[in-house]
């Protein structure tokens, strides 16, 4: 079945540095990716939309200087976190629609981002 | 109020028990139902995907969506261990690039003891 990937899988940032991380269909071309936002013991909450060859659409609230969002092909989106604060400390997940499978939306396995 | 509304638990049940997860929803514009397992830690992982009003059943899951009453479901049979996790229901809109777009609801915590 299709995959989705995320790298890294966990990270250690100190306040104020970036973080990068990327998402990768691994065996279907995705378009349209997307990137939630998950607190602990919360839910997911959509951050943006990842439009290939073109910017991203944020939701109402997430700051798109600090989530910086870039699609540069079919099968890769990378979410860079800027000038990382520990509030910033969560579970990113990103997820892609394969057409290949019906539109099935798969998740990558999620990256856990702290900040000291 | 959230658009979608779902119990989190926690729910605790034996082994073999027959488990009932549920969802209310108020926009009903969305189209695309899905129930999703999440574990601790880890991305959620696609369990049941429906569109149309009615039953779906696969192994031992079964969902059922109800339209007229913005309320979804998601019936366990059988229950193992291995069910216990965070069950997450989802939705979509289904419009073009807007499909993969999904609002959750808080998600369930179940735990199935031996």
């Amino acid at each position: 079945g299709a995959v989705v990937s995320q790298h890294p899988s966990w990270v250690i940032c100190k306040s104020g540095t970036s973080v990068k991380i990327e998402c990768r269909s691994l065996d279907f071309q995705a378009t349209t990716m997307f990137w939630y936002r998950q607190f602990p013991k919360q839910s997911l909450m959509l951050m943006a939309t990842s439009n290939e060859g073109s910017k991203a659409t944020y939701e109402q609230g997430v700051e798109k200087d600090k989530f910086l969002i870039n699609h540069a092909s079919l099968t890769l989106s990378t979410l860079t976190v800027t000038s990382a604060h520990p509030e910033d400390s969560s579970f990113y997940i990103c997820s892609a629609s394969a057409q290949i499978s019906g539109n099935t939306i798969y998740f990558g396995e999620g990256s856990w981002l702290t900040v000291v | 109020q959230k658009e979608v509304e779902q119990d989190p638990g926690p729910l605790s049940v034996p082994e073999g028990a027959i488990v009932s997860l549920n969802c209310t929803y108020s926009n009903s514009a969305f189209q695309y139902f899905m129930w999703y397992r999440q574990y601790s830690r880890k991305g959620p992982e696609l369990l049941m995907y429906t569109y149309s009003s009615g039953n779906k059943e696969d192994g031992r899951f079964t969902a059922q969506v109800d339209k007229s009453s913005k309320y979804i479901s998601l019936f366990i049979r059988d229950s193992q261990p291995s069910d216990s996790a965070t069950y997450l229901c989802a939705m979509s809109l289904g419009v073009s690039t807007s499909y993969g777009k999904l609002t959750f609801g808080q998600g369930t915590i179940l735990t199935v003891h031996p």
